[in-house]
């Protein structure tokens, strides 16, 4: 995962507080996504880019928008945390070429909401 | 639609036995199947992929996965474990898209 960078790794945040994570490829990736991670969930998409500007919604946006003003950073945003968004929250790129290499992850960030 | 369903979410073997790690997967199309491999507050890592090549399809540190088609199922197996192989094993689907869908995970627990 050397060419994906997670920031921050680990972040402790109040609820009601809003929240940017950060992904920054250097894969030059056309795809990413942003997915959380919960026990007994596996990992779950919440958003995902196919170009810059170009976003859609995964299964569990709600609470969450993204933005991709270039290619190589797609930020996360929980506009007001909430506890049931304490999670792992992993970023991934996949090639152009629909995907068929899988994908590329970062590191992860663990997020806790209190 | 897709859907992946791993059907043990814990499975424990005695170091040097084989593993074998269950998946079966719904898809209405044709379609790429992966494993990926999680340690201890890592990232997700690629074991291995099918993509409609082989249906036998060999992967990193000794794994190897078979496509069968008939039975929906693309089980993960190894025919002996290292204590090395302890973490936590995901199946992941994608469809004809760009979109992933992950299995819950295995846990493998590796006994000396």
């Amino acid at each position: 995962d050397a060419g994906i960078t997670q920031s921050p790794r680990h972040k402790v945040t109040e609820t009601g507080t809003p929240v940017t994570l950060r992904c920054h490829q250097t894969e030059n990736h056309r795809y990413m996504y942003w997915y959380r991670q919960d026990p007994g969930h596996g990992l779950r998409l919440i958003h995902y880019s196919y170009g810059v500007k170009d976003t859609d919604k995964g299964e569990v946006s709600d609470g969450y928008s993204v933005s991709r003003s270039k290619t190589e950073d797609f930020l996360l945003t929980l506009e007001s945390a909430t506890s049931s968004q304490t999670s792992v929250y992993f970023c991934a790129t996949a090639l152009t070429t629909g995907g068929n290499y899988g994908y590329t992850f970062g590191s992860g960030t663990r997020l806790t909401v209190v | 639609a897709q859907s992946v369903t791993q059907l043990d979410s814990h499975v424990s073997v005695s170091e040097g036995t084989p593993v074998l790690l269950r998946c079966n997967y719904s898809s209405s199309y044709s379609p790429s199947l992966f494993w990926y491999v999680q340690h201890p507050n890592k990232g997700l890592q690629l074991l291995l992929k099918y993509t409609s090549a082989a249906t036998l399809v060999k992967g990193i540190n000794g794994f190897e996965a078979e496509f069968k088609k008939s039975e929906t199922s693309f089980h993960l197996t190894k025919p002996s474990a290292h204590m090395s192989d302890a973490a936590e094993y995901f199946c992941v689907v994608k469809d004809s898209g760009n979109q992933f869908y992950f299995g819950t995970g295995t846990s493998l627990t590796v006994i000396p």
